[in-house]
């Protein structure tokens, strides 16, 4: 079974643009998370969301949103960009809204210029 | 405020020296607590889930155990292919990370 899947891998941008992250989760879950990793720290929420509602929503500006659709994926959107947006973006997927285990994709490599 | 420490941030060893893993915590209404494993540009690789104090969980040469304010990742006889960084993470209302522990096994 594949896993959770991101795209793009990498994505370079300037100062001021928007970026559309997206996302597929393990097939039969139900639930996609979003988190910031910035180098030498732990993964911090941004989102998560189940049967296409937004059920948690960390410490992030405005500027920071998603949505989920019918088949389950999901797109994470940044406007504005600015230099500390550019981190690991990772998405993670469960089975149900409860976060049980949740299983992360291989990240997406955002780079603000 | 809900907050997980790990400890020590960097961890060095022989292969076959063992070794503990530290995860503290304060959080109210915890839900369970997660180890995850994550190489260099990966994402985090789940490894176990305890949900109450006093479990223990073992997979290949790692033991996770579980108190009422801690965890300790048990690393037995470690090999190098065991050197990544491992993330410790508590459910409460969210899902809150720990900043991990790098550890690097050397042969």
């Amino acid at each position: 079974d594949a896993g959770v899947t991101q795209s793009p891998t990498h994505l370079i941008k300037t100062r001021g643009q928007h970026v559309t992250l997206r996302c597929s989760p393990i097939s039969g879950h139900k639930s996609v998370s979003w988190y910031q990793q910035v180098l030498g720290q732990g993964p911090q929420f941004i989102f998560q969301y189940y049967e296409k509602e937004e059920r948690g929503r960390g410490n992030f500006p405005d500027r920071f949103s998603a949505r989920q659709f019918p088949n389950y994926s999901s797109e994470l959107n940044v406007n504005a960009l600015l230099l500390g947006d550019s981190a690991l973006y990772l998405c993670a997927s469960s089975l149900a809204s409860v976060t049980y285990e949740q299983y992360f994709g291989p990240g997406t490599r955002l780079t603000v210029t | 405020e809900d907050q997980v420490t790990q400890s020590p941030e960097a961890l060095r060893l022989q292969e076959g020296e063992s070794s503990s893993l530290n995860c503290s915590y304060t959080v109210s209404g915890l839900r369970g607590l997660f180890w995850y494993r994550q190489d260099p540009g990966k994402g985090p690789e789940f490894l176990f889930t305890l949900y109450s104090a006093g479990e223990e969980k073992e997979k290949e040469r790692l033991k996770a155990t579980l108190t009422k304010k801690e965890s300790f990742l048990h690393i037995t006889a470690p090999k190098p292919e065991d050197s990544a960084t491992y993330l410790c993470a508590v459910l409460a209302d969210k899902l809150i990370f720990g900043t991990g522990t790098r550890l690097q096994v050397f042969p």
